[in-house]
């Protein structure tokens, strides 16, 4: 496979149950994200890491617990979720981190729909 | 704040040109990126702009006024596949990319 995939591609959960969001990546690349896209809003920057290390955290609530043990693989681990959780979550991946031209490729996303 | 603004939803007819307009105020500026996104599918790059001007990429342009914190996408000979969520999005001085809610764009035959 080439490209970023994630899985699975459409979860529902209830807000008391753990789920975990897959995230690899084909590409050799470096660095790896985790965006929330919501309807009619900008992507939303939830966690970042370069070579393995996460470097961003963007006040992100604790609920939400990433992973990334090798440079190809990162998960986002979901527990006790609230119904406004609800979203495209979405991964990317790309060559550096802190670039001017750093282009994002990016997964197909994982539909999150928190009961 | 730092601030990307894009129209919410266009439409326009197949065969025709459309021009997608975005604004940014950000800190610093260290180049623009359009990226495409249709429906239940991953955003992909489109273009990158850090001087002003215009560059061509076949049916789809991208122009970019660093004075005017401005620029567009304009794409051309429209197709029924163009229909799809365009995003703009400005890295900062901090190399932070701070997108715009995306522009709706729908083609009618």
């Amino acid at each position: 496979e080439t490209g970023v995939t994630q899985t699975p591609r459409h979860l529902v959960m209830g807000m008391t149950n753990k789920k975990s969001l897959k995230c690899e990546q084909h590409l050799g690349h470096n660095a790896m994200y985790w965006y929330k896209q919501s309807a009619k809003k900008p992507l939303e920057l939830m966690f970042v890491y370069s070579l393995e290390e996460r470097v961003e955290n963007n006040s992100v609530p604790s609920r939400f617990s990433p992973e990334c043990p090798n440079s190809s693989h990162l998960f986002l681990h979901l527990h006790t979720l609230q119904p406004e959780d609800s979203a495209l979550y979405l991964c990317a991946s790309s060559q550096e981190r802190a670039s001017g031209a750093n282009v994002l490729t990016f997964g197909a996303g994982s539909r999150l729909t928190v009961l | 704040g730092q601030n990307i603004d894009q129209p919410t939803e266009m439409t326009a007819t197949e065969g025709a040109i459309v021009q997608i307009n975005c604004t940014y105020q950000t800190s610093g500026f260290n180049g623009l990126f359009w990226y495409q996104q249709h429906a239940g599918e991953a955003p992909t790059f489109l273009s990158y702009n850090v001087l002003d001007g215009l560059e061509e990429k076949g049916r789809f342009s991208s122009f970019l006024s660093r004075s005017k914190g401005y620029s567009y996408l304009l794409l051309k000979e429209l197709q029924m596949k163009d229909s799809a969520s365009y995003l703009c999005a400005v890295t900062d001085s901090n190399y932070q990319l701070i997108w715009g809610a995306g522009t709706k764009l729908i083609i009618k035959p």
